[in-house]
Order: C-alpha cells, then sequence, then structure tokens
C-alpha cells in the first residue's frame, strides 16, 4: 500500500513568519511529486509539479525541493501573509495516471 | 477560459437513493479525474479517464460506484443506494494529458441521511 505522509498536520504561525512542512513518500517506482494549494470554498491549485532528484522550484514567496532518494519533500513559506491560509496536499505519482494524496498540512497565518 | 465546473455544488439525499454528479473538464483535457475526500483525510483516487474510456477504475470502492464519459468531454459519476459513509466532497479534476498537473473543481458535498 502506498502512504504518503504529511507533518505537521497543522500550524497557526504569525503574519511575516517563514514556515516549512514535509511531505514522505515511496522512494521506489518514483514519477513526480506534486504540491497543491487548497483555500477554503475554493478548489484546489497546482503549485509544482516535480520529476527530478534534487529539484528546487520557486513560485513568490513558496518554493519546494525534493529528495527522491529518501522520498521526502519540503516546502517553504517565507513572510507568511494571510492570504497563504490553506491546506498544503502533496501527491505521488508512480507514474500511473493517479495521484496519492497525503492528508495535508492545514496553515493558518494571523495577523 | 473556464475552468472544471462541477454541479451540483451540495447534495442531501436519504440513504438507498440513487445519485448523480457531473462534472464538466476544462476544454481539450483529454484526461479526467475523479477523488473523494472524507473528513481529515486526503483526496482519495476513484477513477480515471484517458479519452471516453476509464483507464483505471480501480479506486471505486464497490460495485454501487460507477462513471461515465460517454463523449469524452462531461463525465458523470453516479452512486446507487446511497450509504452514509459515501458522505463525503467528490472532486473532479482534469488536465491537458497524462501525468501532468490537475485542474480541479470546487467538488459537490455528498451528503447522506
Amino acid at each position: 500500500i502506498l502512504n504518503v505522509e504529511q507533518s505537521p498536520q497543522s500550524l497557526h504561525v504569525q503574519e511575516g513568519d517563514s514556515t516549512n512542512f514535509t511531505c514522505s513518500f515511496p522512494s521506489s517506482n518514483f514519477y513526480a511529486l506534486h504540491w497543491y494549494r487548497w483555500e477554503t470554498a475554493k478548489s484546489p491549485e497546482a503549485l509544482f509539479v516535480m520529476t527530478l532528484n534534487g529539484d528546487e522550484k520557486k513560485k513568490g514567496r513558496i518554493s519546494a525541493t525534493l529528495n527522491t532518494k529518501e522520498g521526502y519533500s519540503y516546502l517553504y513559506i517565507k513572510g507568511s501573509q494571510p492570504e497563504d491560509s490553506a491546506t498544503y496536499l502533496c501527491a505521488f505519482s508512480g507514474g500511473y495516471n493517479k495521484l496519492i494524496f497525503g492528508a495535508g498540512t492545514r496553515l493558518a497565518v494571523h495577523p | 477560459g473556464a475552468g472544471v465546473s462541477q454541479t451540483p455544488s451540495n447534495k442531501v439525499t436519504e440513504k438507498g437513493k440513487y445519485v448523480e454528479l457531473r462534472c464538466d473538464p476544462i476544454s481539450g483535457h483529454t484526461a479526467l479525474y475523479w477523488y473523494r475526500q472524507s473528513l481529515g483525510q486526503g483526496p482519495e483516487f476513484l477513477i480515471y479517464f484517458q479519452g471516453t474510456g476509464a483507464a483505471d477504475d480501480s479506486g471505486l470502492p464497490n460495485d454501487r460506484f460507477f462513471a461515465v464519459r460517454p463523449e469524452g468531454s462531461v463525465s458523470t459519476l453516479k452512486i446507487q443506494r446511497t450509504e452514509r459513509g459515501d458522505s463525503a466532497v467528490y472532486l473532479c479534476a482534469s488536465s491537458p494529458g497524462p501525468n501532468e498537473k490537475l485542474f480541479f473543481g470546487s467538488g459537490t458535498q455528498l451528503s447522506v441521511l
């Protein structure tokens, strides 16, 4: 059974804090690792799709790294803002067209 | 352009009833996925269509669940004899092709009383 774990489950930070969370996934049969942001009452939105070991991607204040050999990815948010409050989901792909999602990290950024 | 559209946004039904959930993907997207999210969990894969055919239906929990995509565009997820355990958010997503990032709809919240 493929298992994708995310930690922490939830996180409360103050505006301006930098934060990071972890996604652990199987290190075998790796094809891609996806990150999505899901704001309340909206649709999940893709942040990154990462395929290469050592890959680093950046979108504004958000960045992600990937280690496929040990099976983990980190998502970093620099200078958190209240609009960053959302659930951040990672998903593992073994290349068979279905994503296995973690349970998500719920981030709350307080003004 | 329009994103992925799901209707209805909310559906309340009684145990034992039949329900249909509709997904209208982004025009031109050949891949379409259904996921289900229960409280406190991540989205759980149900079925994947490439064009009109169900390429992978391994996530459908049992034979009460069925999905179609007859013309390779709109898809309908059908649930027969609903049970309280079917209550969840049903998410649809499409992508330009297999193994690309997903574009999600806003989901259908199904409540079975």
